[in-house]
């Protein structure tokens, strides 16, 4: 079946710093991918939605220029959270949908998420 | 705006008990819905996808119905089992690529 591999699972930075994470989709091509936030005991929340090859679009309230998604390769987007603060500590995860409608259950496959902790 | 929302927040049930997890959507223009697994900490696994032409699916002991006319959908999993604590949550897709998802019910079944 459809794989999404997300790394790190867990990173710690000092406030400031910039941190990437990576979401590869292993057995597919996907066209779009998808970068949620979430809260803890709170639902996902998406933040971005990328394509290959173009701009992400950023849901309302999200900053683009804080939040950079980069999706340069069919199997290959980046989440760079830059200047980190502790309110960005959070649990990320990217969402990987392929060009063939239907792949998977309902054409989406998740990460294993990032748990994000600004200290 | 779309809105998806779950209840109960929370449940907590002895084992052998069946459980029905509740999902309701203010948008009737549903293009399917996702049941997903999360368990503390993980990424979400798809549980069963309801096409909106389809009225539920069927997976060993879990059942989802879809009612597009009430905008409501159903999780049930029978017998349920400590395995299956973790928190469900429902997802709505209208045309486009986007996921709207509900709040989650998380789930706790006593051995």
């Amino acid at each position: 079946g459809a794989v999404v591999s997300q790394h790190p699972s867990r990173v710690i930075c000092k406030s400031g710093t910039s941190v990437k994470i990576e979401c590869r989709s292993l057995d597919f091509q996907a066209t779009t991918m998808f970068w949620y936030r979430q809260f803890p005991k709170q639902s996902l929340m998406l933040m971005a939605t990328s394509n290959e090859g173009s701009k992400a679009t950023y849901e309302q309230g999200v900053e683009k220029d804080k939040f950079l998604i980069n999706h340069a390769s069919l199997t290959l987007s980046t989440l760079t959270v830059t200047s980190a603060h502790p309110e960005d500590s959070s649990f990320y995860i990217c969402s990987a949908r392929s060009r063939h409608s239907g792949q998977g259950a309902g054409g989406y496959t998740f990460g294993s998420g990032t748990r994000l902790t600004v200290v | 705006k779309q809105e998806v929302t779950q209840i109960p927040a929370a449940l907590s049930v002895p084992e052998g008990e069946n459980l029905v997890l509740n999902c309701s959507f203010t948008d009737s223009a549903i293009y399917n819905l996702q049941w997903f697994r999360q368990d503390p900490g993980k990424g979400l696994t798809s549980l069963l996808l309801i096409q909106s032409s389809q009225r539920e699916q069927t997976s060993g002991r879990l059942n989802a119905s879809l009612d597009k006319s009430s905008g409501r959908s159903t999780l049930y999993i029978a017998a349920s089992q400590p395995g299956d604590s973790a928190t469900y949550l429902c997802a709505f897709k209208a045309a486009g690529n986007k996921l709207t998802f509900g709040g989650g019910t998380r789930v706790l079944v006593k051995p």
